[in-house]
């Protein structure tokens, strides 16, 4: 499976747009991109995935590049609540396994 | 959404004793379970994938006759860490899967263990 690159951390004021980059250079044709966040001590949360085509749902939209190589998350308006681990993921969907690498430390801030 | 719940969220026990931990999917099938496990300020390790009905396979390292899954209904997943010693301490997470496409899994709450 591809793996993914992401900043170890990030910082965002509240009520601004937080946009998340994420590297997959080795992605295939027909792997997805998914990601998750992690709230501390739960459970991950679902938050959006694509293939090829920007997608967009009410927590966030994902931009992917023409090339497939790199996606951005963004989260519009970042609240305190935003502030957590967020997790690129490229999926097989053949395997269906999802294997978590370091993700991205957001903190939002007043 | 779907939701997926684990139980309990919480638990200590002995070193040596055998500790059982549930997933269910509360309101969808889940074809396939996923288990990770997730020490202090790490990322999540896929444990095993378990499909109902059938044995579960592990990832590489993980011991399975340490960690047994058992997957007897399509809503229902369980982990026994049996033996368990202080270095099994940590946070237990199951996802599950409707293999409808997409690939998308739902994770439960976790679990932490702390053996003592």
């Amino acid at each position: 499976d591809a793996k993914t690159t992401q900043p170890p951390s990030m910082d965002c004021a509240e009520g601004r747009a937080a946009n998340l980059p994420c590297n997959h250079s080795t992605i295939s044709g027909n792997e997805y991109v998914y990601w998750y966040r992690q709230i501390h001590s739960q459970g991950p949360q679902y938050i959006i995935h694509g293939l090829k085509n920007n997608e967009t749902n009410e927590m966030a939209s994902l931009i992917i590049t023409e090339d497939r190589k790199s996606s951005t998350l963004i989260l519009p308006h970042a609240t305190l609540r935003d502030t957590a681990v967020y997790y690129c993921i490229v999926l097989l969907i053949r395997t269906d396994k999802l294997i978590f690498g370091t993700g991205t430390r957001l903190q939002v801030f007043p | 959404g779907a939701v997926v719940s684990q139980h309990p969220s919480w638990v200590i026990c002995k070193s040596g004793t055998s500790v059982k931990i549930e997933c269910r999917s509360l309101d969808f099938q889940a074809t396939t379970m996923f288990w990770y496990r997730q020490f202090p300020k790490q990322s999540l390790m896929l444990m095993a994938t378990s499909n109902e009905g059938s044995k579960a396979t592990y990832e590489q390292g993980v011991e399975k006759d340490k960690f047994l899954i058992n997957h007897a209904s399509l809503t229902l997943s369980t982990l026994t860490v049996t033996s368990a010693h202080p270095e099994d301490s940590s946070f237990y997470i199951c996802s599950a899967s409707s293999g409808t496409g997409g690939g998308g899994q739902y994770f439960g709450p976790g679990t932490r263990l702390t053996v003592t």
